[in-house]
């Protein structure tokens, strides 16, 4: 079984510290993705990675960071927190393999979320 | 641009029955996948079923079985033998384009099995 875990179930910061929230996954997946969810927003892709040392950005990169230096390990960085990225926050993996003609498409499995209060 | 559309913000179903979950999307691409995903109150997202847009037959899952209808664009999520632990948020999410890694996903059914 896919296993994607998450530093923290929970976590309360102050407006300005930096935070630091780290994703593990144990499937040598290629790619893995933080995202954002927001009651009435759904759920929102901050960033991504299909490989070590690469990424790109998704819907709402403002504000945060990511650093993979490790293939099983995603960072989300909050450079100076703010009370508007109290949210929970979900990290998902994927193996990186599509089927192009079939159209098999990538699963993401997803980690347990973090729920994060910037006070 | 694709788009996911779940149009039931909540549903309640009494248990050991079925229930159906609305699911209807926008893309102009042939070739697509289909996902759907659970969220109980803890938060973790769970992978359910998944539906390509070449399969000919409809994906089925356990008690999870998917009601694609390609022409219609929809792909309902269908639970039989409703249990209380099948409470929760249900997302129905597609892949971003031919060939993307990313999903998108629609805003969620909250369902509520009834004793």
């Amino acid at each position: 079984d896919v296993k994607v875990t998450q530093s923290s179930r929970y976590l309360v910061k102050r407006t300005g510290e930096k935070v630091f929230l780290e994703c593990v996954q144990d499937m040598d997946h290629e790619n893995m993705f933080w995202y954002r969810q927001d009651p009435g927003l759904g759920l929102r892709l901050i960033y991504f990675s299909y490989d070590v040392k690469m990424k790109e950005k998704g819907d709402i990169p403002e504000g945060y960071s990511v650093s993979r230096e490790k293939k099983e390990r995603f960072s989300l960085i909050l450079e100076s927190a703010s009370t508007n990225q109290t949210s929970m926050y979900l990290c998902a993996s994927s193996s990186g393999l599509i089927i192009y003609e079939r159209a098999l498409t990538d699963t993401q499995y997803f980690g347990p979320g973090t729920r994060l209060t910037v006070l | 641009a694709q788009k996911i559309t779940q149009t039931q913000p909540g549903m309640f179903v009494q248990e050991k029955e079925a229930v159906t979950l609305d699911c209807t999307y926008d893309t102009s691409d042939q070739s697509y996948g289909l996902f759907w995903y659970k969220q109980p109150s803890s938060g973790e997202m769970i992978f359910l079923i998944y539906q390509g847009s070449y399969d000919e037959q409809n994906a089925t899952e356990g008690r999870y079985s998917l009601n694609f209808q390609k022409a219609r664009k929809s792909a309902n999520l269908v639970i039989s033998a409703s249990q209380l632990g099948d409470s929760a948020m249900y997302f129905c999410a597609m892949n971003l384009g031919a060939g993307s890694y990313q999903l998108t996903f629609g805003k969620g059914t909250k369902l509520s099995v009834i004793p």
